[in-house]
C-alpha cells in the first residue's frame, strides 16, 4: 500500500490567494483527520470524516476554511483567502475508525502565505 | 475536555543511554486509548506505542516501553540504547473509547541523541 498521499508537499502563495489541499487515505479506512502543526501551537485537529461525512469541524478556524470528502478515496482542505498566519504544515492522517485505532499520516504539506 | 501536556520542549541524551519522556494528561473518561507518536525529519508521523487505560500491564514495543500511571494521569515513555535513528520529535496523544472520539495531541519532545 501506498500510505496516505498528500499533495502538493511545498506550497507557497500570497496573502489572499486561494489555496487547496489534497489527501488520498489509504484505501478501507473509514476515517480520515486533518491537522495543522505550527511551533506555537502544535499538532491541532481541524476537521475528521467518518465514511465520507464530517462528524466535527469544531477545530476549523474560521469560514475560510472548508473541507469535503466527496469520496472514499479523496478529501480536499481549501483556504480562501489564505494569510500569512495560516502558514504551517498540514497532515492528513487516516485510520480504520475504530476507537484506539493507529493513526497513518501523510508527509504533510508545507504551507508558506507570503 | 481532553487535555495532554508534555512539560519538556527538548531532551537530548547520549546514544546507548536510557531517556525518559513525559505525559501527563486529563480525562473525564475511565477507558481510553494512550499513544506515542514519532515524528522524524522526514516529517511523517508514525506510531510508536499504544496503551489501553484498562490494561494495567505496560505496553512494551521492543527499545520503546511505557509506565503508565492511570491515578496520576500519567504516560511516559521510556528508551531504552538509544540510537542515532531515534532523534526526532515524540508526540504524546490521547483517545477516547468511542469510535468518534477525538485523538488529542501534546505539544511535543524534541529529542536529542548524543553521539
Amino acid at each position: 500500500d501506498a500510505g496516505v498521499i498528500q499533495s502538493p508537499r511545498h506550497e507557497v502563495t500570497e496573502m489572499g490567494q486561494e489555496v487547496t489541499l489534497r489527501c488520498k487515505p489509504i484505501s478501507g479506512h473509514n476515517s480520515l483527520f486533518w491537522y495543522r502543526q505550527t511551533m506555537m501551537r502544535g499538532l491541532e485537529l481541524l476537521i475528521y470524516f467518518n465514511n465520507n461525512v464530517p462528524i466535527d469541524d469544531s477545530g476549523m478556524p474560521e469560514d475560510r476554511f472548508s473541507a469535503k470528502m466527496p469520496n472514499a478515496s479523496f478529501s480536499t482542505l481549501k483556504i480562501q483567502p489564505s494569510e500569512p498566519r495560516d502558514s504551517a504544515v498540514y497532515f492528513c492522517a487516516s485510520s480504520r475508525g475504530q476507537g484506539g485505532e493507529k493513526l497513518f499520516f501523510g508527509s504533510g504539506t508545507q504551507l508558506s502565505v507570503l | 475536555a481532553q487535555t495532554v501536556t508534555q512539560s519538556q520542549p527538548e531532551m537530548s541524551v547520549q546514544e546507548a543511554e536510557t531517556v525518559t519522556l513525559s505525559c501527563t494528561y486529563d480525562t473525564s473518561e475511565s477507558d481510553y486509548y494512550l499513544f506515542w507518536y514519532k515524528q522524524p525529519p522526514s516529517r511523517q508521523m508514525i506510531l510508536v506505542i499504544r496503551q489501553e487505560a484498562y490494561k494495567q500491564q505496560n505496553a512494551t514495543e521492543n527499545r520503546f516501553s511505557v509506565n503508565f500511571q492511570k491515578a496520576a494521569k500519567s504516560f511516559s515513555l521510556k528508551i531504552s540504547d538509544s540510537q542515532l535513528g531515534d532523534a526526532a520529535m515524540y508526540f504524546c496523544a490521547s483517545q477516547g473509547m468511542n469510535r468518534d472520539d477525538k485523538i488529542i495531541f501534546g505539544k511535543g519532545t524534541r529529542l536529542h541523541i548524543l553521539p
